[in-house]
């Protein structure tokens, strides 16, 4: 099983909501990615969990909020989240998130929250 | 920055012919992928060449890389119509495992 799935696959949400992002995946991958992407644009890295501990913070504001419960989940929770917040949020998994280790990352279909 | 650029930013090409796309990069790395993506969904990874390898076979694709340009290049040979898509570069920095994606080429393979 190399699937990485995400919910909802789409979000409608307004400024004063709160609202939670979740992603999973059972091939044993212990570092899983949140990446943020606008359209025509590539995907941005937002926080890498390695071994269940937050380990990059792309310096993402407050209002986005990682949380890893076990080793297969990753949650995104989202609280006053502004319009420029819409776009496509990409979970991802890879083998292990050590230094210099060559891995390919396996990524979900995506959330597409839209910001009212 | 260290993303890395991808040219052609567009490419348009018929079916059965061959299509290059050009990724550059700015630090030292460890490796480099490619990765495809289908209108706004998950990417799809392709092929990892790493950082002492020249060049990559999988199929219809090859990907040769350049360290002393940094810079690498996909090919993909007798292009199909399911071949649309956009079409990313990662790198990574020696040192970090964090990987950051080029700029990206929209490839449209017309039947």
């Amino acid at each position: 099983d190399t699937e990485v799935t995400q919910t909802p696959k789409h979000l409608v949400m307004g400024m004063t909501n709160k609202k939670s992002l979740k992603c999973e995946q059972h091939m044993g991958h212990r570092a899983m990615y949140w990446y943020k992407q606008k359209a025509k644009k590539p995907p941005e890295l937002m926080f890498v969990y390695s071994y269940e501990k937050l380990s990059i913070n792309e310096s993402v504001p407050s209002r986005f909020s990682p949380e890893c419960p076990n080793s297969s989940l990753l949650n995104l929770h989202l609280h006053a989240l502004q319009p420029e917040d819409s776009a496509l949020y990409l979970c991802a998994s890879s083998l292990a998130g050590g230094p210099q280790k060559r891995e390919t990352q396996y990524f979900g279909p995506g959330t597409r929250l839209l910001v009212l | 920055s260290q993303q890395g650029e991808e040219d052609p930013q567009a490419l348009s090409i018929q079916e059965g012919e061959n299509a290059t796309m050009n990724c550059s990069y700015k630090t030292s790395i460890n490796n480099l992928q490619w990765y495809r993506q289908n209108s706004g969904r998950g990417l799809v990874h392709l092929i990892l060449i790493r950082s002492n390898e020249r060049e990559k076979h999988s199929g219809r694709l090859r990907v040769t890389l350049d360290t002393s340009k940094k810079s690498s290049s996909l090919l993909i040979t007798a292009s199909r119509a399911a071949d649309t898509a956009s079409y990313f570069c990662a790198t990574d920095s020696t040192g970090t495992y964090k990987y950051i994606f080029g700029t990206g080429t929209r490839l449209k393979v017309l039947a």
